[in-house]
């Protein structure tokens, strides 16, 4: 089984500043694929960024980006520009087989 | 486009009684929903994944007795949560694959399930 550990429960940014969420995971798989959902209060599920474990260079989606280290097993997002809108739940999630495996996310708060 | 929706939204029922949530890709067809249940505050757990025309493929703990998933067509999903007891409440999300593969999900919007 593969586990996904988002060690901050909760994390605090300022408007316009930059903030980056910690996710590890665990796996013996050698192909698999990384998410990073947003949760906002409405519940909706909103894919983020999305990453294949083959490909070396880190995935960009405007403001959101992430640092992949493959060999750490760790997949960070970095949200730069930080607007009121991006405070949510943030899920970091893996596929190693069939089925979407979710950390236990990171409430991010956003402060004017 | 990818548009993925459910009703309903919120439902309210007694113990005892069973409850049906549909889900459905709009502009899409989708060879696989997953079906998530999420408690407050919680991570979205799998309950059980399903194919058109197949017997869905529940996970481990979930109870296909009580929780009865249909995929009868490329657009629709159902679940169906027979003799409802005050611990199903919770948050149910779908989502919807058009490759058929869990890298390609959609989510739904959700139905809060409240059990009196």
């Amino acid at each position: 089984a593969q586990t996904v550990t988002q060690s901050q429960p909760e994390m605090s940014v300022q408007e316009a500043e930059t903030v980056t969420l910690s996710c590890t995971y665990d796996t013996s798989e050698s192909d698999y694929y990384l998410f990073w959902y947003k949760q906002p209060p409405s519940r909706q599920m909103i894919l983020v960024i999305r990453q294949e474990a083959y490909k070396q260079q880190n995935a960009t989606e405007n403001r959101f980006s992430v640092n992949f280290q493959k060999a750490a097993k760790s997949f960070s997002l970095k949200i730069s520009d930080s607007q009121l809108g991006d405070a949510a739940m943030y899920f970091c999630a893996s596929i190693p087989g069939y089925a979407l495996n979710f950390g236990k996310g990171t409430s991010l708060l956003v402060t004017p | 486009g990818a548009v993925v929706s459910q009703h309903p939204s919120r439902v309210i029922c007694k113990s005892g009684t069973s409850v049906k949530i549909e889900c459905r890709s709009l502009d899409f067809q989708a060879t696989t929903m997953f079906w998530y249940r999420q408690f407050p505050k919680q991570s979205l757990m799998l309950m059980a994944t399903s194919n058109e025309g197949s017997k869905a493929t529940y996970e481990q703990g979930v109870e296909k007795d009580k929780f009865l998933i249909n995929h009868a067509s490329l657009t629709l999903s159902t679940l169906t949560v027979t003799s409802a007891h005050p611990e199903d409440s919770s948050f149910y999300i779908c989502s919807a694959s058009p490759t058929g593969g869990a890298d390609t999900q959609y989510f739904g919007p959700g139905t809060r399930l409240t059990v009196l």
